[in-house]
């Protein structure tokens, strides 16, 4: 059974510009949840998807945005990109909604760099 | 107040000893309770679920639940330098999402 499987794995942006990041959760799964993990702020939520309705949200601003698609894919756009948002932002997946059961099957992450 | 607090570490643990990993939680409302392994480089993986209160064990594994303390532990019997790791406390509950602790580097010394 094929994981979580995150693209791209890492890439390199400059401040100002705007990134979109793909997450394909497990088969069957319907729950995604989007983490951001930096050395200082640890595991941070940003949102959760479940069938194609974003359920929860964390605090981070505007410029976060996601969706899910009717495959239970899903993705995340971070909009005019600032130094701070370097980070590894990690999808997780889930059968039922994540703070159900808290199984959570994370993805390698996508390695975000702002210059 | 954090929704979860541990202590960032880190906890250095001779090899065949017992490893005791915290957390304390805010949310009374939280039902279950689950402990993440991150080894450096890699992704969080789940190790550990408790519902009720007491213990549960699992191997050498055993996850502490009080909830009238709003407490919840994890031990690490036999400790092996392959438990090396930062160990990620995270409760949950049907309504709400997963949010979890900034962690805990555990360090096993030969």
């Amino acid at each position: 059974k094929a994981g979580v499987t995150q693209t791209p794995r890492y890439l390199i942006k400059t401040r100002g510009q705007q990134v979109t990041l793909s997450c394909s959760p497990i088969s069957g799964h319907r729950s995604v949840s989007w983490y951001q993990q930096t050395p200082g702020q640890g595991l941070q939520f940003l949102f959760e998807y479940f069938s194609e309705t974003q359920r929860n949200k964390g605090n981070f601003p505007g410029r976060f945005s996601g969706r899910q698609f009717s495959n239970s894919r899903s993705e995340m756009n971070v909009s005019t990109l600032e130094l701070g948002d370097s980070a590894l932002y990690l999808c997780a997946s889930s059968l039922s909604r994540g703070g159900g059961t808290g199984e959570l099957f994370f993805g390698e992450g996508s390695r975000l760099t702002v210059l | 107040q954090k929704e979860v607090e541990q202590n960032s570490g880190p906890l250095s643990v001779p090899e065949g000893a017992i490893a005791s990993l915290n957390c304390t939680y805010s949310d009374r409302g939280s039902q279950s309770f689950f402990w993440y392994r991150q080894y450096s480089g890699k992704s969080p993986e789940l190790i550990m679920f408790i519902y009720s209160n007491g213990d549960k064990e699992d191997g050498r594994f055993t996850a502490q639940l009080n909830k009238a303390s709003q407490y919840v532990s994890l031990l690490i019997r036999d400790s092996q330098p392959s438990d090396s790791a930062t160990y990620l406390c995270a409760p949950g509950s049907s309504a709400s999402k997963i949010i979890f602790g900034s962690g805990t580097r555990l360090s096993i010394r030969p």
